[in-house]
């Protein structure tokens, strides 16, 4: 099956720093990427849809800003949280869709924990 | 609105016996997709089974089946023959034609016991 691979997968920073986390796929071109924020024991929450070649969309709530996503190719999307707090902390995982279908699965990272000091 | 609802927040189940896991779905939109997928501990992701609305048989993959009631908009997840490996959170989800976005719902956790 289609591999996704994102990384580090586990990340401590202290405030204010920025962190990038990456998100590839391995063996297909991902039309589009999207990037999900996870609490413990929570459900997966969208943060933004990116597509190659165009700015992401971010979902109401989230700080464009201090979330940057770039998706320069088909198969890399970027996720740097800038300035990071410990509000920041939290589980960021990645998925990526060879294309734009109601049938087409997601196959995700294996996600990356934040911990900022 | 929750487009996405799994009432049970945690489930304990024996080893070798099945288990059902609710999910409903609200949307208006004819055409639409509903996936599970399972999450362990170590938190990735794991793709288990896929209904499209218009399909008439419910979905199965090994020892995962879907009851699929498009009446009721509800799309339940039966698992068989439980194993210890089964313990982990499950995710109901569905993907509508207007964005095509995986939106999920809250989660189940399940706990297989020996």
């Amino acid at each position: 099956g289609a591999v996704v691979s994102q990384h580090p997968s586990r990340v401590i920073c202290k405030s204010g720093t920025s962190v990038k986390i990456e998100c590839r796929s391995l063996d297909f071109q991902a039309t589009t990427m999207f990037w999900y924020r996870q609490f413990p024991k929570q459900s997966l929450m969208l943060m933004a849809t990116s597509n190659e070649g165009s700015k992401a969309t971010y979902e109401q709530g989230v700080e464009k800003d201090k979330f940057l996503i770039n998706h320069a190719s088909l198969t890399l999307s970027t996720l740097t949280v800038t300035s990071a707090h410990p509000e920041d902390s939290s589980f960021y995982i990645c998925s990526a869709s060879r294309r734009v279908s109601l049938n087409e699965k997601l196959f995700f990272g294996s996600g990356t924990q934040l911990s900022v000091l | 609105a929750q487009k996405i609802t799994q009432t049970q927040p945690g489930m304990f189940v024996q080893e070798k016996e099945a288990v059902t896991l609710d999910c409903t779905y609200d949307t208006s939109d004819q055409s639409y997709g509903l996936f599970w997928y399972k999450q362990p501990s170590s938190g990735e992701m794991i793709f288990l089974i896929y209904q499209g609305s218009y399909d008439e048989q419910n979905a199965t993959e090994g020892r995962y089946s879907l009851n699929f009631q498009k009446a009721r908009k509800s799309a339940n997840l039966v698992i068989s023959a439980s194993q210890l490996g089964d313990s982990a959170m499950y995710f109901c989800a569905m993907r509508e034609p207007n964005d095509y976005k995986l939106s999920f719902g809250a989660g189940t956790t399940v706990t297989v016991r020996a």
